[in-house]
């Protein structure tokens, strides 16, 4: 079935470096593939999409690329913020606009 | 608009009390989701809706639990009797054909 497989957490980095969090994703289908943030006591909130192969999805200066090769859509970002800090899910889409999450990956980005 | 509205933000019911949950979707939305998140399980769906019928609820964990859309713009979860094992913060979702799952800000149950 349709699942989505992001790296573990949580990640620790400093201010102003360099974010990379992976995400794979099952091939069935032509899906579209999504970033979510979520930070403490709220919901998730759409950080970015794609919806085909070679799509670059951005948005506040992260960037996921699709990648139909490879099966991926990691997710990155040149220099991240404390303000950054947060939950990141990985998704895909389904049949009858059904999304399915990754399990999260924690970022704790210290000044 | 104001996104997606779930009532009551926190609930603290005790053991083998009703507990019903209430979600109004962003207008136009034609997709209705029920999400649990856990720290053990992550993010589960429960059960989703098209344009208020019940298309997939194989997510929903047992006879205790239902839910209901009654028209557009509600839905209720329901959980009776309710178990200390259904703690959890429950996430209404509502969507529309591309424009991704927009998410409410949760109802935090405890059942002590």
């Amino acid at each position: 079935g349709d699942s989505v497989t992001q790296m573990e957490g949580p990640v620790t980095l400093s201010e102003e470096a360099f974010l990379t969090i992976n995400c794979t994703y099952t091939a069935t289908g032509y899906p579209s593939l999504f970033w979510y943030v979520q930070y403490p006591g709220e919901g998730l909130q759409l950080l970015l999409k794609a919806t085909k192969a070679d799509d670059k999805g951005s948005n506040k200066g992260f960037e996921a690329t699709y990648r139909k090769e490879t099966t991926s859509f990691h997710l990155e970002k040149g220099s991240v913020q404390v303000s950054d800090s947060a939950v990141y899910f990985c998704a895909r889409s389904g049949g009858y606009q059904k999304v399915t999450f990754g399990t999260g990956t924690k970022l704790q980005v210290i000044p | 608009d104001a996104g997606v509205i779930q009532s009551p933000r926190h609930e603290v019911t005790e053991m083998g009390q009703e507990v019903t949950l209430r979600c109004k979707p962003i207008s136009g939305h034609d997709y209705l989701f029920w999400y649990r998140q856990t720290m053990m399980r992550g993010l589960e769906l429960l059960i989703y809706f098209n344009n208020n019928v019940p298309i997939d609820d194989s997510g929903m964990p047992e006879d205790r639990f239902s839910a209901k859309m009654p028209n557009a713009s509600f839905s209720t979860l329901k959980i009776q009797p309710s178990e200390p094992r259904d703690s959890a913060v429950y996430f209404c979702a509502s969507s529309t054909t591309g424009a991704g799952i927009w998410f409410g800000q949760g109802t935090r149950l405890t059942v002590v």
